[in-house]
């Protein structure tokens, strides 16, 4: 079975140009969360959603940073404008139903931002 | 909150002697804790976790977990290192419905040959 999907795998993009990035769960899963991985700061979480419905996006840096999931198999996370300090690997993850926390992560979509 | 702390962001140890990454917990209910694993280039994956059932968990790759109430702890152990256990391990905590995962900041171990 496939797993998360993300895409781009990666993206080198100058300052101030705005940044997609896409993100296709597990079949079934209802979960989805948006991690960013930095060197400084370790794992953070943006934002995740249950049902397609946003819980918590408490972790989205600022408001140049939106999510969205629009149905079950997609989302997208854009960034707009991008700053070189957006600069990480963001990845997706997935978990079904009362999973107790296990996620399903893809492999990650690292963004360079010149 | 909860929240977790990995002691030790890298550890290095000698192919066949014993691993041992520390995690302590802050929860403000029962938790579900976790011990992930990122190979380079690579998303995390479930190592092993702990949902109440056992305080002694066991996993992939030969790894276990002890979860000690008293001491708020969730450290990882393997018995001998292989070189194929190079990897940065993350220790994570849970303790609501909707699966919020929090993770530590990661302890890259290294295995020296």
């Amino acid at each position: 079975d496939a797993g998360v999907i993300q895409s781009p795998r990666h993206e080198v993009t100058e300052m101030g140009q705005e940044v997609t990035l896409r993100c296709k769960p597990i079949s079934g899963h209802n979960s989805l969360f948006w991690y960013r991985q930095t060197m400084m700061r370790g794992l953070e979480l943006l934002i995740y959603f249950n049902n397609n419905v946003p819980i918590d996006d408490s972790g989205m840096p600022e408001d140049r940073f939106s999510a969205k999931m629009p149905n079950a198999s997609f989302s997208t996370l854009k960034i707009q404008p991008s700053e070189p300090r957006d600069s990480a690997v963001y990845f997706c993850a997935s978990s079904f139903g009362q999973s107790t926390g296990e996620l399903f992560f893809g492999e990650g979509s690292r963004l360079t931002v010149l | 909150a909860q929240s977790v702390t990995q002691l030790g962001s890298h550890v290095s140890v000698s192919e066949g002697a014993l691993v041992l990454l520390r995690c302590n917990y802050s929860s403000s209910v029962p938790p579900y804790l976790f011990w992930y694993v990122q190979y380079p280039n690579q998303g995390l994956q479930l190592l092993l976790k702990y949902t109440s059932a056992a305080t002694l968990v066991k996993g992939i790759n030969g790894f276990e977990a002890e979860f000690k109430k008293s001491e708020t702890s969730f450290h990882l152990t393997k018995p001998s290192a292989h070189m194929s256990d190079a990897a940065e391990y993350f220790c994570a905590v849970s303790e609501d419905s909707y699966q919020k995962v929090t993770f530590g900041i990661g302890t890259k171990l290294q295995v020296i040959p």
